[in-house]
């Protein structure tokens, strides 16, 4: 069983709709979780970061961390063909030497 | 700008030609490491770094070795390259270990 598990879809949505993301983990000492961007063939953009429980809001995006249940979230509100791209979620505890992806949701956002 | 830099971004070669592709960020960041990415198999980490003069290997360090003489720079090196090497490479730095990492552009490697 992978560390981290993300639905790689793919996920085709209509413009403006609200996109869901997630991921699950099994490593109870992750205290970091981020979210990555990544267009084709382009590096991944960091998109948000929680450390540890709860919330994060910013702009057209809400990040969620749920450390009881080990999952995370990302929503998208108003979604765009811009926010068309590959989504990542990484992870790690305080000591680790990488971070632990997963293995991205290919989001298309219909015009 | 706070960024990670990546040279080349395109590189095609051929089979035991030794190559390197440097990596800087102006952010002071300690840690540094590089990532290869592949279909199917996602991100795997080939080599780190702490801080100047200290490395060491990720998960898949087959093939490739680094240096670390300079805080901002972190070169990837591979002596004699093989076409299984052909691949996307990031380069990712972070202040410390297990904390937010800001990523390169990439560098697309084909050996032929």
């Amino acid at each position: 069983q992978k560390e981290v598990e993300q639905d790689p879809g793919p996920l085709s949505v209509p413009e403006g709709a609200i996109v869901s993301l997630n991921c699950t983990y099994s490593n109870s000492a992750f205290q970091y979780f981020m979210w990555y961007r990544q267009y084709s063939r382009k590096g991944p953009e960091l998109l948000m970061y929680t450390y540890s429980s709860g919330n994060k809001e910013d702009g057209r995006f809400t990040a969620q961390v749920d450390k009881s249940s080990k999952y995370i979230s990302l929503f998208i509100r108003d979604s765009q063909p811009s926010d068309s791209a590959t989504y990542l979620c990484a992870m790690s505890a305080p000591n680790d030497y990488k971070l632990s992806f997963g293995a991205g949701t290919t989001v298309t956002v219909r015009a | 700008e706070a960024q990670v830099t990546q040279n080349p971004r395109y590189l095609i070669t051929v089979t035991g030609k030794k190559l390197t592709v440097t990596c800087s960020q102006n952010m002071n960041h300690e840690y540094m490491s590089w990532y290869r990415q592949d279909p199917g198999l996602g991100l795997r980490q080939i080599y780190y770094s702490m801080n100047v003069e200290v490395t060491d290997k990720g998960d898949v360090p087959e093939g490739y070795k680094v240096s670390r003489k300079e805080k901002r720079n972190f070169p990837l090196i591979l002596e004699s390259p093989s076409p299984n090497q052909t691949s996307l490479y990031f380069c990712a730095s972070s202040s410390s270990r297990g904390t937010v990492a800001f990523f390169g552009q990439g560098t697309r490697l084909t050996v032929v």
